[in-house]
């Protein structure tokens, strides 16, 4: 079956740092990949997503290149801000399961001043 | 075009009541997927649906918990007799296909606390 593996969390850092949260996958067919974002008693929102292999998603700053060869979509930020604190999520879905997702357990980043 | 909608936002219930959750998709869009979220982990899948039909149950608790989309009216997510482990935030996603892509939508969530 499909799985999503997440770097472990909390991950804090100081504004303007820079940002890697890791994803790995599994997957039997060509899954579509996502990143999102929940902030603090909200629901997720879409991020960031690629369809493809080698397709590169981006976002207010966030970016996450889909790799095939290492099964794996990284969520890089350049330059953090405070406002970015949040839980994020990888996912991939799985046409030929209708897009059911299969989410990792989340990264809490924290970002201080 | 308005989002998904989920109400209630927050859910009280006691030990043994019945909750129902409703969840209104995006305009257009014919899937309905519910997750469960409990405290500190990530969401998990419960059931996709389509109009009038469930498609995939799989994460389902087998007792207790039923889901249905009917063909007039919001999907809606039912836990019978529930239990203090059943407190967890409900979320509610509606998709449609884009070329090879689902694209899921979420709500904004239910927060059921059972006392």
């Amino acid at each position: 079956g499909n799985s999503v593996t997440q770097m472990e969390g909390p991950v804090t850092l100081s504004e303007e740092a820079f940002l890697t949260i890791n994803c790995t996958y599994t997957a039997t067919g060509y899954p579509s990949l996502f990143w999102y974002v929940q902030y603090p008693g909200e629901g997720l929102q879409l991020l960031l997503k690629a369809t493809k292999a080698d397709d590169k998603g981006s976002n207010k700053g966030f970016e996450a290149t889909y790799r095939k060869e290492t099964t794996s979509f990284h969520l890089e930020k350049g330059s953090v801000q405070v406002s970015d604190s949040a839980v994020y999520f990888c996912a991939l879905s799985d046409i030929s399961n209708a897009g059911k997702s299969t989410f990792g357990d989340g990264t809490t980043l924290t970002v201080k001043p | 075009n308005a989002g998904v909608m989920q109400n209630p936002r927050h859910l009280v219930r006691r030990r043994g009541q019945e909750a129902r959750l409703r969840c209104s998709p995006m305009k257009g869009h014919s899937h309905v997927y519910w997750y469960r979220q409990l405290p500190e982990e990530g969401l998990k899948f419960m059931v996709y649906l389509q109009k009038e039909n469930i498609i995939d149950e799989s994460g389902m608790p087998k007792e207790r918990f039923s889901a249905e989309f009917p063909k007039e009216g919001p999907s809606i997510l039912r836990i019978q007799q529930v239990v203090r482990g059943d407190s967890a935030a409900y979320f509610c996603a509606s998709s449609r296909r884009q070329g090879f892509s689902y694209e899921q939508y979420f709500g904004p969530g239910t927060r059921l606390t059972v006392t």
